[in-house]
């Protein structure tokens, strides 16, 4: 299956730093990116949609002046954790759609977030 | 809108033998697609096997199968030769159907596997 990267695996921050998380589809092209957060022993939930080149749509809840997505490639994206606070310590996940595809998207190793 | 639903919050197995996993869905549309995703305690999700809703037969993979009910709107995963290496955090999920929108998974099924 195609490969998607994350970058980095884990990090540690101190509140009020911002952080940004990168996601790669190394040999497909994405014109559709998922970001998901998983809290320790629960299903994944979606963060934001992001299609390149145009702004992100953020789920109810999320706020998205803490959470920059910016999606200005077709194989790059990034989320970035502004102002972070303890209780943005969570495992980001990042997953590819490729163009035209409806059946399988492909996900990130993840990005484990701690916030001191 | 579509939910996803397994009611099994975790589950064992000993080596070898078969378990099933039960995911239920609901939905009004009529294209759409559901897939079981592996996450092992690496926590990379990996999928293990999918199904088109407009296929009636119903999907395997090797030791995985799937027992597709569309009526019923239940999508259960059966694991046949239980390994060591299947334990792990099992997710059922939807699709509507020609979109590149998002997936919806349940809350998921820890499987354990005794030796």
């Amino acid at each position: 299956g195609a490969v998607v990267s994350q970058h980095p695996s884990w990090v540690i921050c101190k509140s009020g730093t911002s952080v940004k998380i990168e996601c790669r589809s190394l040999d497909f092209q994405a014109t559709t990116m998922f970001w998901y957060r998983q809290f320790p022993k629960q299903s994944l939930m979606l963060m934001a949609t992001s299609n390149e080149g145009s702004k992100a749509t953020y789920e109810q809840g999320v706020e998205k002046d803490k959470f920059l997505i910016n999606h200005a490639s077709l194989t790059l994206s990034t989320l970035t954790v502004t102002s972070a606070h303890p209780e943005d310590s969570s495992f980001y996940i990042c997953s590819g759609l490729p163009l035209s595809s409806y059946n399988e998207q492909f996900f990130g190793p993840g990005t484990r977030l701690t916030v001191l | 809108a579509q939910t996803v639903t397994q009611s099994q919050p975790e589950m064992s197995v000993q080596e070898a033998e078969t378990v099933t996993l039960s995911c239920t869905y609901d939905t009004s549309e009529s294209d759409y697609y559901l897939f079981w995703y592996k996450q092992p305690p690496s926590r990379q999700m990996i999928l293990v096997i999918r199904q088109e809703a407009y296929k009636q037969q119903n999907a395997t993979e090797n030791r995985f199968s799937v027992n597709f009910q569309k009526a019923a709107k239940s999508f259960s995963l059966k694991i046949s030769d239980s390994q060591l290496g299947d334990a792990a955090m099992y997710f059922c999920a939807y699709r509507r159907g020609g979109s590149q929108g998002n997936l919806i998974f349940g809350k998921g099924t820890k499987l354990s596997v005794k030796p």
